[in-house]
């Protein structure tokens, strides 16, 4: 699986969007770029993921460069519950996924 | 996407003694994954649960110490043995969601959280 980088940590004030950032330079062409979330003390939550196009469901956006080496995943409101650690994943396929440190995101008031 | 439910949510185990993990889910699921996150780390997958068969392994995690059963499509157990202070984890069951509604993706319960003294 490619590896992705993504920053340690990052801050978004609440109602505003959240965009979190993923490099995954050395991507193959069919491989997925999958976004989970885990809360504090809870299992990992699916958000979201794509190949080639972008895609939106009811939590997020994702925008994936036509290169695609790169991908932004956008939260368009933040609350205070989306609070977490946000994990981009390259991978060929959904239960081959390698978890790196991912980025936390602080949701302020 | 599929229910999935974890048993025990939480425990404490003395050093030296095995515990076994439960998960159930609402749904036939052909792949069945079982990962252990450990105090501030991310996860790491230990095997895959097959149905019918031995489960699979990743390096570094070994039947003897971590023995699975897959009986039949709903359920599995993960069994973490002769437990010692290191074995100190969440414990995440997975499975892989309807293709043709979720597409390729999977599923986290909400984990079973060891702690062993």
């Amino acid at each position: 699986d490619a590896k992705t980088t993504q920053p340690p940590s990052m801050d978004c004030a609440e109602g505003r969007a959240a965009n979190l950032p993923c490099n995954h330079s050395t991507i193959s062409g069919n491989e997925y770029v999958y976004w989970y979330r885990q809360i504090h003390s809870q299992g990992p939550q699916y958000i979201i993921h794509g190949l080639k196009n972008n895609e939106t469901n009811e939590m997020a956006s994702l925008i994936i460069t036509e290169d695609r080496k790169s991908s932004t995943l956008i939260l368009p409101h933040a609350t205070l519950r989306d609070t977490a650690v946000y994990y981009c994943i390259a991978a060929f396929w959904s239960y081959q996924l390698t978890f790196g440190k991912g980025t936390k995101l602080s949701v302020i008031p | 996407s599929a229910v999935i439910s974890q048993k025990p949510s939480r425990d404490i185990c003395q050093r030296g003694t095995s515990l076994t993990i439960q998960c159930q889910v609402d749904s036939q699921v052909t792949m069945m994954f079982w990962y252990r996150q450990q105090p501030g780390q991310s996860l790491t997958l230990i095997a895959t649960a097959n149905q019918g068969s031995e489960a699979t392994y990743e390096s570094g995690f070994v039947i003897d110490k971590f023995p699975i059963s897959r009986p039949n499509l709903t359920f599995s157990t993960l069994t973490v043995s002769n437990m010692s202070p290191e074995d100190s984890s969440i414990y995440l069951c997975s499975v892989e969601g309807d293709r043709l509604r979720s597409g390729n993706t999977i599923y986290f319960g909400e984990g079973s959280w060891l702690t062993v003294v």
